[in-house]
Parts: structure tokens; C-alpha cells; sequence
């Protein structure tokens, strides 16, 4: 069945630096992938998305590459804010229309 | 962007009684919305796709009496938790695309239920 990994379940670091979160996939061709933000208490709150086409995306200071190949994104932040501190979550969609599949996420604190 | 409402923010009921929660598509049209449920530290779970004006499709697991799900708009899906139990306790979330924007999911804000 499909799999979806995001290796660290919490990942700290100091404002300023870079902030890389990493997802891999098992048993899965997805036609896309994409990455939520979610606060606690909260719906997740959409970022970006990838298609298989493309190898990276950018967006003001968030970039995620997708590396179909090794069945893996990163999703970095870079110059990370305090303000940045939540958990992202990796999610796999094979065709428009169908639910997404969600990884564990990964909770990102950044201390100032 | 595309909004998606809940409705209630939160719920505590008691065991034994039942618990509708509301979904609704705000500025869009959707044929098709997802519920998920997610209990603490986990991630999301689907649980099933709504289809407006057809039965629901239900994950593997979920037991499709005890979650009624009714899509009975182009903006509206409804989750009944019946006869709730303690461990039905978590977080709920909601979600619906609009195809003719993106390939995205927009979420819900979420309902917290609590079963005493």
C-alpha cells in the first residue's frame, strides 16, 4: 500500500537559518504532491504544489523540489521566522479529485 | 483563495447521543469533499468522500452507520457521529477542491469533538 515518510517528527533551529523538512514515498507514482502548513488546533493551510514534471518550486521563501527518482521532496525554509513554528505536512494526490494522503508531518520550532 | 467552513468550531456530548458537524464550500462549488479525522500527534485520516446527490464513499475501517455522511448541496456536507462514543473523541476536518481553480484542497477549519 502506499506510504508516505516524513523522517523527523521534529526539527528545531535557531531564526535566520534554513529549515529542511523531507518526505519519501513508497508503492506510488503520484501526479503531484503538495505541503500544508497546520497550527495546532487548526485545518492545514496549503502551500505548494509540486507536479512530477517538476523538479523544483518556489514560493516567496519556501522552495520544495521533488525528485520522482528517489521518491522524495524537500521543503525548505529559508531566513526562518519564529513566526514559521507549526507542523508541515507532506501530502500525496494521484488525479485531480481524489483525496489526499497524508504524512505524520513534521513540527518545525524556530527560536529566536 | 477558496474558503471552507465548519461548523461547530467544537462539540462535548455525551455518550450514546449523536453529533452532526457541517462542511461547507463558501465562494465554490463541490461535487466532491472529504472528511478526515485526526487524533493527537497523528496525521490526517480519511475517513470518506462525499459525492453531492450519491452515497458516500467509505475508507476501509470506518464504519459507514456510525458516520453518516449526507452531500446534499454543491456546498454543504454533513458528518453524523451517531450514538458517540468516548473514543470517537478527535479532531475533524473537512475538505473540498475546486477543480476549475487548482488541483488544491482547501480545508476546513476543523471540529473538535469530545464524547464524555
Amino acid at each position: 500500500s502506499q506510504k508516505i515518510e516524513q523522517n523527523s517528527e521534529a526539527l528545531n533551529i535557531q531564526e535566520g537559518k534554513t529549515a529542511t523538512l523531507t518526505c519519501n514515498y513508497t508503492n506510488y507514482s503520484p501526479a503531484y504532491l503538495q505541503w500544508y502548513r497546520q497550527d495546532p488546533g487548526r485545518g492545514p493551510v496549503f502551500l505548494l504544489l509540486i507536479r512530477e514534471n517538476e523538479k523544483e518550486k518556489r514560493k516567496e521563501r519556501l522552495k520544495v523540489t521533488f525528485d520522482t527518482t528517489l521518491k522524495q521532496s524537500l521543503f525548505h525554509i529559508t531566513a526562518s521566522q519564529p513566526a514559521d513554528s507549526a507542523t508541515y505536512l507532506c501530502a500525496l494526490e494521484g488525479q485531480a479529485g481524489t483525496a489526499l494522503i497524508f504524512g505524520k508531518g513534521t513540527t518545525l520550532s524556530v527560536s529566536s | 483563495g477558496a474558503v471552507v467552513s465548519q461548523h461547530p468550531s467544537w462539540v462535548i456530548c455525551k455518550s450514546g447521543t449523536s453529533v452532526k458537524i457541517e462542511c461547507r464550500s463558501l465562494d465554490f462549488q463541490a461535487t466532491t469533499m472529504f472528511w478526515y479525522r485526526q487524533f493527537p500527534k497523528q496525521s490526517l485520516m480519511l475517513m470518506a468522500t462525499s459525492n453531492e446527490g450519491s452515497k458516500a464513499t467509505y475508507e476501509q475501517g470506518v464504519e459507514k452507520d456510525k458516520f453518516l455522511i449526507n452531500h446534499a448541496s454543491l456546498t454543504l456536507s454533513t458528518l453524523t457521529v451517531t450514538s458517540a462514543h468516548p473514543e470517537d473523541s478527535s479532531f475533524y476536518i473537512c475538505s473540498a477542491g475546486d477543480p476549475l481553480l487548482s488541483d488544491t484542497q482547501y480545508f476546513g477549519p476543523g471540529t473538535r469533538l469530545t464524547v464524555l
